[in-house]
Parts: C-alpha cells; sequence; structure tokens
C-alpha cells in the first residue's frame, strides 16, 4: 500500500520554542493531507486539512498562528508548532489521500510524532 | 447525532477467537470504508479498504458493509495476541471529502 513517512518520530524542547513536523506521501501524490491531534487512549482529533498550493482548512477551536501548516508540494506537508508550551505535548498524526491517476478514495497515516514540550 | 458511531470497548478474547468490531454510521452518502489497527503510540495502520457495499477478505480479516442498515464490521478469524491494539472505522462521501472516524475500539487477545 501507499506510505505516509511523518519525521520526527519523537521530539522533545523547551517551552518556547517551535516545532516543525514534516509529512510526506512516498509514492504517490496527495493533493489533501490531513493533520490530527492524539491524547492518550483517546480518538483521532481533526485539527486541519491541508491543501496544495493554498492556505490550510482550520477546525472550529484550532489556532492557525499557533498551529502552521504549510503544502508546499504534493509530496510534503509541514506542521510547525510555534512557542510551544506544555499544554502543546501530544502525539501529533498526519494522514493523507491519493490524488490524480491513483485517486482511491484511501486514506493513508504516517507514523505520528510525538511532541514533548518541558 | 455523531456521523460515525463505534463502541470503544475494551473489548477482551481468548487466543483463537472470533473477533467481531462494528460501526454504525447515519450518512447515507459516505462510500468509501476503512478499517485502520492502532497500536499504542504508533499511527493508525490501514487494514481493510472498501468500496460500496459487499464483503472483501484478507488473510484473517473480513470487511462487511451493509449500506441499507447503515452498518460495518470487521470479523477477525483466529485472532492472535499480535491482533491488540485499536481498531478505528473510518468513512468517506467520496474521493477528496472529509472523513469521518469512529472513535476506536480497543481489544486485547490473550494468550
Amino acid at each position: 500500500g501507499a506510505v505516509v513517512s511523518q519525521h520526527p518520530s519523537w521530539v522533545i524542547c523547551k517551552s518556547g520554542t517551535s516545532v516543525k513536523i514534516e509529512c510526506r506521501s512516498l509514492d504517490f501524490q496527495a493533493t489533501t493531507m490531513f493533520w490530527y491531534r492524539q491524547f492518550p487512549k483517546q480518538s483521532l482529533m481533526l485539527m486541519a486539512t491541508s491543501n496544495e498550493g493554498s492556505k490550510a482548512t482550520y477546525e472550529q477551536g484550532v489556532e492557525k498562528d499557533k498551529f502552521l501548516i504549510n503544502h508546499a508540494s504534493l509530496t510534503l506537508s509541514t506542521l510547525t508548532v510555534t512557542s510551544a508550551h506544555p499544554e502543546d505535548s501530544s502525539f501529533y498524526i498526519c494522514s493523507a489521500g491519493t490524488s490524480g491517476s491513483r485517486n482511491t478514495g484511501e486514506l493513508f497515516f504516517g507514523e505520528g510524532s510525538r511532541l514533548t514540550v518541558l | 447525532q455523531k456521523e460515525v458511531e463505534q463502541d470503544p470497548g475494551p473489548l477482551s478474547v481468548p487466543e483463537g477467537a472470533i473477533v467481531s468490531l462494528n460501526c454504525t454510521y447515519s450518512n447515507s452518502a459516505f462510500q468509501y470504508f476503512m478499517w485502520y489497527r492502532q497500536y499504542s503510540r504508533k499511527g493508525p495502520e490501514l487494514l481493510m479498504y472498501t468500496y460500496s457495499s459487499g464483503n472483501k477478505e484478507d488473510g484473517r480479516f473480513t470487511a462487511q458493509v451493509d449500506k441499507s442498515s447503515k452498518y460495518i464490521s470487521l470479523f477477525i478469524r483466529d485472532s492472535q495476541p499480535s491482533d491488540s491494539a485499536t481498531y478505528l472505522c473510518a468513512m468517506s462521501a467520496g474521493t477528496g471529502n472529509q472523513f469521518y472516524f469512529g472513535t476506536g475500539t480497543s481489544l486485547t487477545v490473550i494468550p
């Protein structure tokens, strides 16, 4: 199946710093990528929908100035947590849907990135 | 009413048992259905993908979609301890549309 790679898998940072997480679709083009946040033993919470070449669409309650999303190409989307604070510590996961000739309606997830803010 | 309902469990079964996981949904426009397996501290892994109604089998896993009842199922035969994970159902109305997820069912297979 299609592969989505997410990096880094684990990051620890000091409060007030910014952290960038990358999401890459390795063998397909992804017009749309999604970013989620997941707390322990809870389901995925959609944060934003990232569209290649345009601004991301954020879910209600998600601060777009804090969680900057850039989808510069059909294979790469980035999530930057700006001025991170301990309450931003969480598991962040991206997903990507196939597009173009492989547009099958499937959705593939990255391995997730665990952020710990000290 | 949520778009997708899934019993969170937890579900605990002995090794070798047949496991049945289910989701119901309210939007009749959904036509793409997926089941994911998520191990602790890992991203969800796509297990089964079904378009429209019907059954799909892959090894020990069988996915069923009943659009008339708005009900989907995942069956795991001869369950193994390695199947212990959280299982998420997901669905969408079409390519490029938003995906809707169940809350996930936590499964433990006891050796």
